[in-house]
């Protein structure tokens, strides 16, 4: 069974500033599929960036990054320059037949 | 490109009715998911369509079903609902290239209230 944590249920983050939010999973597949979504109060669901368990390197996606550490079963989320917008819940997930979601973080940005 | 679009965005039923929730997927995509969105229980995979065929089910009683037509549209349909039905539902659809690397995208969702 697939299992995914997310430890900060809510975070704060200057307008700015950089971030990072945690994720961790459990999984005994070797090819699996990692994701952040991110979930504004409107409530859709916004694509932000994968990483797939084969990558060598860390995905980016703009300000985005995901910090992949393999052997940690760690998939940390990092936003670069923060702004005001990016305020929201944030998931991780993860896919092998369907996708498994963490409890979710929210974020908020400060001005 | 248009985005997944997902049909009513809220609705209001009573229990013991029954609802139909649409969900049009990205132009070109084949693979069609849903989930439900509550506070309880977070975000939870109810099933998944391809080519017309359920090909993965998460763990929901048999009231909830769906469906997937040629043009690769969707349904799910809860009957006799229950209070606990009352959640946001979620589509997303995917071009399907692999499993673990199909990035799904997802409608706005549909607000159920189930009084």
């Amino acid at each position: 069974a697939q299992k995914i944590t997310q430890t900060q249920p809510g975070m704060f983050v200057q307008e700015k500033e950089a971030v990072t939010l945690d994720c961790t999973y459990d999984t005994s597949d070797p090819s699996y599929g990692l994701f952040w979504y991110k979930q504004p109060s409107s409530g859709e669901m916004i694509f932000l960036i994968y990483q797939g368990s084969y990558d060598q390197q860390n995905a980016t996606e703009g300000r985005y990054s995901l910090n992949f550490q393999k052997a940690r079963k760690s998939a940390n989320l990092v936003i670069s320059a923060s702004q005001l917008g990016d305020s929201a819940m944030y998931f991780c997930a993860m896919s092998r037949r369907a996708l498994t979601f963490g409890s979710g973080t929210r974020l908020q940005v400060q001005p | 490109k248009a985005g997944v679009t997902q049909t009513p965005r809220y609705l209001i039923k009573t229990r013991g009715q029954q609802v139909t929730l649409s969900c049009s997927p990205i132009s070109g995509h084949r693979s069609v998911s849903w989930y439900q969105q509550t506070p309880g229980q977070g975000l939870q995979f109810l099933f998944e369509y391809f080519s017309e065929t359920q090909r993965n089910k998460g763990n929901f009683p048999g009231r909830f079903s769906g469906r997937q037509f040629s043009n690769s549209r969707s349904e799910m349909n809860v009957s006799t609902l229950e209070l606990g039905d009352s959640a946001l539902y979620l589509c997303a659809s995917s071009l399907w290239l692999a499993w673990g690397t199909d990035t799904q995208y997802f409608g706005p969702g549909t607000r159920l209230t189930v009084l």
